[in-house]
């Protein structure tokens, strides 16, 4: 089955600087990646996602790149802020079998 | 947008007694529903996918006789912690896939203590 590998476990940024995460995932047939923020006891909110046909996409701070040869994708923050701090968890799916990343916890220091 | 509905967001049982967990989809027919189990300060894990209409399929060490999923309808799945012990206490989770173009919903989470 799928596995999903995150990294950083933890990462911490000083206010307006960028962050980036990065997970790695095994099955090539995978082919939708969302990118999850959960703040502590609630549920998961999707901030951005990105499909196999695309290499990259932006909505404004947050950005997510694809290499789909290496497998791997990327989460981007670019001018944090403190509101940014919470835990970020990558995903991978193919169909309806969608695998979580182990979470990073990122805190942005004011 | 889709929103999934889960009930209850706490519950404080006794061991050996049941609790069920309730999802539902508010604004689109959920034909698969995902449960998630998550420990403190770790990730999502799944424990099954439940299908409208047909079995739930469960992960690999996932005990189907325990956590009891039903889906008897497009808006409605439950999973129920049957004979619950203290090591089940855990943030239970449901998400659905409610279209191509929408990430998964997750419902807000059911956090279960067993004392």
């Amino acid at each position: 089955g799928e596995n999903v590998e995150q990294h950083p476990s933890t990462l911490s940024v000083q206010e307006g600087d960028s962050a980036v995460i990065k997970c790695t995932y095994s099955d090539s047939a995978s082919n939708y990646f969302p990118w999850y923020k959960q703040e502590l006891g609630k549920r998961p909110q999707l901030i951005i996602d990105i499909r196999s046909n695309v290499g990259e996409k932006k909505d404004q701070r947050i950005a997510v790149t694809l290499n789909k040869t290496a497998k791997h994708f990327s989460l981007h923050i670019t001018e944090t802020q403190p509101e940014d701090s919470a835990v970020y968890f990558c995903a991978a799916s193919k169909g309806n079998d969608m695998r979580f990343g182990a979470g990073t916890r990122l805190t942005v220091k004011p | 947008g889709a929103v999934v509905s889960q009930h209850p967001s706490r519950v404080i049982c006794k061991s050996g007694t049941s609790v069920k967990i309730e999802c539902r989809s508010l604004d689109f027919q959920a034909t698969t529903m995902f449960w998630y189990r998550q420990f403190p300060k770790q990730s999502l894990m799944l424990m099954a996918t439940s299908n409208e209409g047909s079995k739930a399929t469960y992960e690999q060490g996932v005990e189907k006789d325990k956590f009891l999923i039903n889906h008897a309808s497009l808006t409605l799945s439950t999973l129920t912690v049957t004979s619950a012990h203290p090591e089940d206490s855990s943030f239970y989770i449901c998400s659905a896939p409610p279209g191509q173009n929408y990430g998964y919903t997750f419902g807000s989470g059911t956090r279960l203590t067993v004392v």
